[in-house]
C-alpha cells in the first residue's frame, strides 16, 4: 500500500526540542488538512496526538504540536521527556482509490 | 473511560478464515464510525476496514476486498471482522479503532491493544 515518507529514527537528549517530517503528495497531505499524527509505544494502544494537522486533543501535552507545509507535515516534541520515546505514526485521508487514508512509515523517537 | 477490546486472533492456515471482535465499552457505540487498522511486523499502519455507524456503509482496502467482512451489532457494542482465504501476507496485529465522530474522514482517536494474526506461508 503507499505510504507518507517519515525518517525511521529521531533522537535527542532530555529537554531538546525534535522534529519529525511526514511527505506525501497532492492525492493526500497536500490537499487535505485531515492530518493525524499517533503515538505508539509497542504492545499498547496507539495514541492520537495531533489531528486536523495541528489540533490536540482534550489531555494531550502542548509539548506536541504539528504544522503542514505544501506536501510535507510536521511533528515537534519540545522539551522531550523519557516518556517520549515511542513509534510516531502520521495519517493522511487521500483521494487515492483503492485505500481510505494512508500512514507513515513511522519514526522510532529514542530519548538519549 | 472507553475501552476497545480485540480477540480472535490466532495461527490460521492459508486459505483459512478467522473472526476478529472488538468488545467497546465507556461511549455510545452506536453514534461512531469504526475501523480495523493492522500492522504487519516491522512495518507500519494499514487500514484495512471501515463502517459507518448503522452499518450500512463500509469500506475495504483492495488488499482485502472480497476477503474480509466487516460488521457492527450495536445493540451489543461490538464491531466484528470476519477473515476469509487468508494469506501469509496479512499477518499482522489487527487494532480495533474507534472514529472521534460518525465520519470515517476523522481521526481514531481510541485504540484497542491489538490481536495478532498468523498465517503462515
Amino acid at each position: 500500500q503507499s505510504t507518507l515518507t517519515q525518517p525511521a529514527s529521531v533522537s535527542g537528549s532530555p529537554g531538546q526540542t525534535i522534529t519529525i517530517s511526514c511527505t506525501g503528495t497532492i492525492s493526500d497531505v497536500g490537499v487535505y488538512n485531515y492530518v493525524s499524527w499517533y503515538q505508539h509505544h509497542p504492545g499498547k494502544a496507539p495514541k492520537l496526538i495531533i489531528f486536523d494537522v495541528s489540533s490536540r486533543p482534550s489531555g494531550v501535552s502542548s509539548r506536541f504540536s504539528g504544522s503542514k507545509s505544501g506536501n510535507t507535515a510536521s511533528l515537534t516534541i519540545s522539551g522531550l521527556q523519557a516518556e517520549d520515546e515511542a513509534d510516531y505514526y502520521c495519517n493522511s485521508y487521500t483521494k487515492n482509490s483503492g485505500t481510505l487514508d494512508v500512514f507513515g512509515s513511522g519514526t522510532k523517537v529514542s530519548v538519549l | 473511560e472507553v475501552q476497545l477490546l480485540e480477540s480472535g486472533g490466532g495461527l490460521a492456515q492459508p486459505g483459512g478464515s478467522l473472526r476478529l471482535s472488538c468488545a467497546a465499552s465507556g461511549f455510545t457505540f452506536r453514534y461512531y464510525a469504526m475501523s480495523w487498522v493492522r500492522q504487519a511486523p516491522g512495518r507500519g499502519l494499514e487500514c484495512v476496514s471501515a463502517i459507518a455507524p448503522s452499518g450500512a456503509t463500509s469500506f475495504y482496502a483492495d488488499s482485502v476486498e472480497g476477503r474480509f467482512t466487516i460488521s457492527r451489532d450495536n445493540s451489543n457494542n461490538m464491531l466484528f471482522l470476519h477473515m476469509n482465504n487468508l494469506r501469509a501476507e496479512d499477518t499482522a496485529t489487527y487494532y480495533c479503532a474507534k472514529y472521534d465522530t460518525s465520519q470515517i474522514t476523522r481521526p481514531r482517536d481510541q485504540w484497542g491493544q491489538g490481536t495478532l494474526v498468523n498465517v503462515p506461508s
